[in-house]
This record gives C-alpha cells, sequence and structure tokens, in this order.
C-alpha cells in the first residue's frame, strides 16, 4: 500500500483562526479524501479531492469551511477555517489506491481554544 | 445517502473465543465493504474486505460474510488474542462513487 504522511500531526489553534493540513503520498494516486474524526467517534467523509477540479463535499461541509486543494497526485490541503472549538478533532486524509480500497494517513489532532 | 449502522457498540470476549461484528446498509447499490480496525492513537487499518459479488472471504483468523438481500454484513474474528483489542469499523461504498460511509464502531476487548 502507498506511504501516507500528513503535517502537522497535531496542533493547537485559537478560534477565529485557520490551519492547513498537508496529506503526501509517496505514489500517484487517482482518489484522495478528507475525513473527520471527532473523539471517541466514528469517521465522517468532508469532501474528495479531485485533481484538477473542484473538491466534491457532502452534507454538512461547504468549502468556505473546508477549502481543498489538490494540485497533483501525490498532494493535498485541507484548511479549516475561522476555527470554533466544535472543529476540534482529529482529521485523516485517505488515498484510493485501486477501484474502492482506502488507506489512511497517520491524521491531524486539532484542538482548537 | 448511504446509512451504516454498527452492533455491538462495545464486546468483550475471553481470550480464545470468537467475535462478532454485524452491520446494516441502507442502499442497495453498495457494492464493496471494508473493515477496518483502529487501535489507540492510531490510524484505521484496512484489514479486510468484500465485494458484493462474494458472499465470505476469509483470512486466517478473520472472516467476512455478507448478505446482499438483507444488506447486511459480519465480521467474524476466531481464537481472539488481546492484540486485537481496538475499534473495529464496517464501511460501505456506492457503487461508482468510491467514497467510504462507516459505521459508528465496535470497541472488541480481548480478556487475557
Amino acid at each position: 500500500s502507498a506511504v501516507i504522511s500528513q503535517k502537522p500531526s497535531r496542533d493547537i489553534c485559537q478560534r477565529g483562526t485557520s490551519l492547513t493540513i498537508q496529506c503526501q503520498v509517496d505514489s500517484q494516486v487517482t482518489m484522495m479524501f478528507w475525513y473527520r474524526q471527532q473523539p471517541g467517534q466514528s469517521l465522517t467523509l468532508i469532501a474528495t479531492a479531485n485533481q484538477g477540479s473542484e473538491a466534491t463535499y457532502e452534507s454538512g461541509f461547504v468549502i468556505d469551511k473546508f477549502p481543498i486543494s489538490r494540485p497533483n497526485l501525490t498532494f493535498s490541503t485541507l484548511t479549516v477555517s475561522n476555527m470554533s472549538p466544535e472543529d476540534s478533532s482529529i482529521y485523516l486524509c485517505s488515498v484510493g489506491v485501486s477501484l474502492v480500497e482506502q488507506y489512511f494517513g497517520p491524521g491531524t489532532r486539532l484542538t482548537v481554544t | 445517502g448511504e446509512n451504516v449502522e454498527q452492533h455491538p457498540s462495545t464486546l468483550s470476549v475471553q481470550e480464545g473465543d470468537s467475535a462478532v461484528i454485524k452491520c446494516t446498509y441502507s442502499d442497495s447499490a453498495s457494492n464493496y465493504f471494508p473493515w477496518y480496525k483502529q487501535e489507540l492513537g492510531k490510524r484505521p487499518q484496512l484489514i479486510i474486505d468484500i465485494r458484493s459479488n462474494v458472499g465470505e472471504k476469509k483470512d486466517q483468523r478473520i472472516a467476512v460474510t455478507l448478505n446482499k438481500t438483507a444488506k447486511h454484513f459480519s465480521l467474524h474474528i476466531t481464537e481472539t488474542q488481546p492484540e486485537d483489542s481496538a475499534v473495529y469499523f464496517c464501511a460501505a461504498s456506492t457503487a461508482g462513487a468510491n467514497n467510504l460511509f462507516f459505521g459508528t464502531g465496535t470497541r472488541l476487548t480481548v480478556i487475557p
């Protein structure tokens, strides 16, 4: 499977600020996704990061709050904008290495104070 | 959209016993069903998956079964070991969409 890294691994941010999370893969992949996992909860898909076009967002997530970039087939960023304590969560990227299989990055633990 | 339900939310078994976790899905178009294991503080790890053209798949002590008619699938772990202790998530993928919809998770504890 692909080697996936995320930066930063964790951060503590103040309310009202923004944080950009990076996801890097060691090989070209067609599909990249961003998930949120709130403490003790399941994973919720935020959006599919499409290379060369706008991301596809799931219900309840909007581009103004979670802008996503996908400049090439190995890299994507997720920005959490105008943060509030409710945004405290683990943010994970995943990659599709076949038509359906997905593998996750190590996650970014975000705390908003 | 797809809705995946998972039971039980917690499961404790004695070492060596079997564990079964069950999931149901709502979208009959879903055709891919992976299972992930997440240890504390770690990323979810894909441990086994099944596609809708197969009824059962086995990998050593782990097996997954799928009933398309009833829209449910299950994870079976035999001869459990303490290192099997983790949170297990089922998921379903709708045909052509590739995005995964996760169940709520099952915290499995294997008691030595």
